[in-house]
């Protein structure tokens, strides 16, 4: 079975660009998950989504962020305009009912 | 306040020996679940254990085993034989609440095991 799939792997660009990341849910998963990892703060949640509705997105940096699910299997992370201080590893992550969550291999984030 | 707790930044053990990742977590929730992640150089995090605060058993998969100390609130991850390819980070997550299909996980700060030759 397919993992979930982000992409792109890596993603270098000047601040002020708009930034999208990708993320291919495990089929038959209904709760998605996007995640921010940096030295500094760690493995932080951003947003989830159950059934493609948001539930709670308090962890969302600021309103330069954005993320939708605009299917059952598909989710975007933008960041416009991007920042430096963005820069980190962007993990999408799905799930099922009560079993363990399926992390994708993360998008490094690199803001000039 | 913290809700998880590893208070082992980093953790040193020889190849073949069995190696205890230490975990506290806090809720005055009911119903939740521990989780273990691995999270090697390349960056993926990888799922290796789960306990759900009901079981009555110690959760096991292979050479990963939960001590779970449900009156200490800890969850510690033992790895039996460690292997050079366990050298990874290693973080413990915990969920709150019954299951209503919302998987919120919280993580701890994480520990980064080396295992030597």
């Amino acid at each position: 079975d397919a993992g979930v799939i982000q992409s792109p792997r890596h993603e270098v660009t000047e601040m002020g660009q708009e930034v999208t990341l990708r993320c291919k849910l495990i089929s038959g998963h209904n709760s998605l998950f996007w995640y921010r990892q940096t030295m500094m703060r760690g493995l932080e949640l951003l947003i989830y989504f159950n059934n493609n509705v948001p539930i709670d997105d308090s962890g969302m940096p600021e309103d330069r962020f954005s993320a939708k699910m605009p299917n059952a299997s598909f989710s975007t992370l933008k960041i416009q305009p991007s920042e430096p201080r963005d820069s980190a590893v962007y993990f999408c992550a799905s799930s099922f009912g009560d079993r363990p969550k399926h992390f994708g291999d993360g998008t490094r984030l690199s803001i000039l | 306040a913290q809700k998880i707790t590893q208070t082992q930044p980093g953790m040193f053990v020889q190849e073949k020996e069995a190696v205890t990742l230490d975990c506290t977590y806090d809720t005055s929730d009911p119903s939740y679940g521990l989780f273990w992640y691995k999270q090697p150089s390349s960056g993926e995090m990888i799922f290796l254990i789960y306990q759900g605060s009901y079981d009555q058993q110690n959760a096991t998969e292979g050479r990963y085993s939960l001590n779970f100390q449900k009156a200490r609130k800890s969850a510690n991850l033992v790895i039996s034989a460690s292997q050079l390819g366990d050298s990874a980070m290693y973080f413990c997550a915990m969920r709150e609440g019954a299951n209503t299909g919302f998987q919120k996980l919280v993580f701890g700060t994480g520990t980064r095991l080396l295992v030597s030759p």
